[in-house]
């Protein structure tokens, strides 16, 4: 299994642009969560899908942010307008069950100038 | 909200000494789990500790969960290099159904 799959892994943005984030799950696991971590703040949950459905978008900083997942094997993130505090690694996970161990991609480093 | 702190923030060792990294809720936990983190890496899952007072092995590495199941603690014997990252712990509790990370321990050792 080639784990989870995130594109791309570098992206620099000017200010107001759009940004889309893509991620593939491991094949089978139902849960799906989008994270974003800073030195300020951390490793932050964002939002979280169970069967496809987003469950909790309690971590969606404001309405520049929202994800999708259309189907079982993909999720976006999408930020529009995109600002300099969004700036950071975003992290997509996925896991068997909302309770059970995550595994994350590598990553996506976004700049934003 | 809920808040979940790791100390230290920050540990440098000696490689052979060892180290202890704690993680604190301010509420009951259903379970929680250990990721490690290299530089430039991402989280990579250690170990999952469901039963107040559980404690698990692994190789040099013991995770420990409270008694009150508030609390936890991560312990490496004689450390080395290839120990070094950001240990975080993850909480899930029934009210939140949903992990919250901690604030991360890193750990530097010195050869």
């Amino acid at each position: 299994d080639a784990g989870v799959i995130q594109s791309p892994r570098h992206e620099v943005t000017e200010m107001g642009q759009e940004v889309t984030l893509r991620c593939k799950p491991i094949s089978g696991h139902n849960s799906l969560f989008w994270y974003r971590q800073t030195m300020m703040r951390g490793l932050e949950l964002l939002i979280y899908f169970n069967n496809n459905v987003p469950i909790d978008d309690s971590g969606m900083p404001e309405d520049r942010f929202s994800a999708k997942m259309p189907n079982a094997s993909f999720s976006t993130l999408k930020i529009q307008p995109s600002e300099p505090r969004d700036s950071a690694v975003y992290f997509c996970a996925s896991s068997l069950t909302s309770e059970g161990e995550q595994y994350f991609g590598p990553g996506t480093r976004l700049t934003v100038t | 909200g809920q808040q979940v702190m790791q100390i230290p923030q920050y540990q440098h060792v000696q490689e052979g000494e060892d180290f202890t990294t704690y993680c604190n809720s301010s509420t009951t936990l259903s379970n929680i789990q250990w990721y490690k983190q290299r530089p430039g890496g991402h989280p990579v899952f250690l170990i999952q500790l469901v039963k107040s007072g559980e404690v698990k092995k692994q190789k040099r590495l013991t995770f420990q969960f409270g008694e009150a199941k508030k609390n936890s603690s991560l312990h490496i014997t004689a450390t080395q290099t290839t120990d070094v990252g950001t240990y975080f712990c993850a909480v899930f509790t029934s009210g939140t159904y949903k992990y919250i990370f901690g604030t991360g321990t890193r750990l530097k050792v010195l050869a």
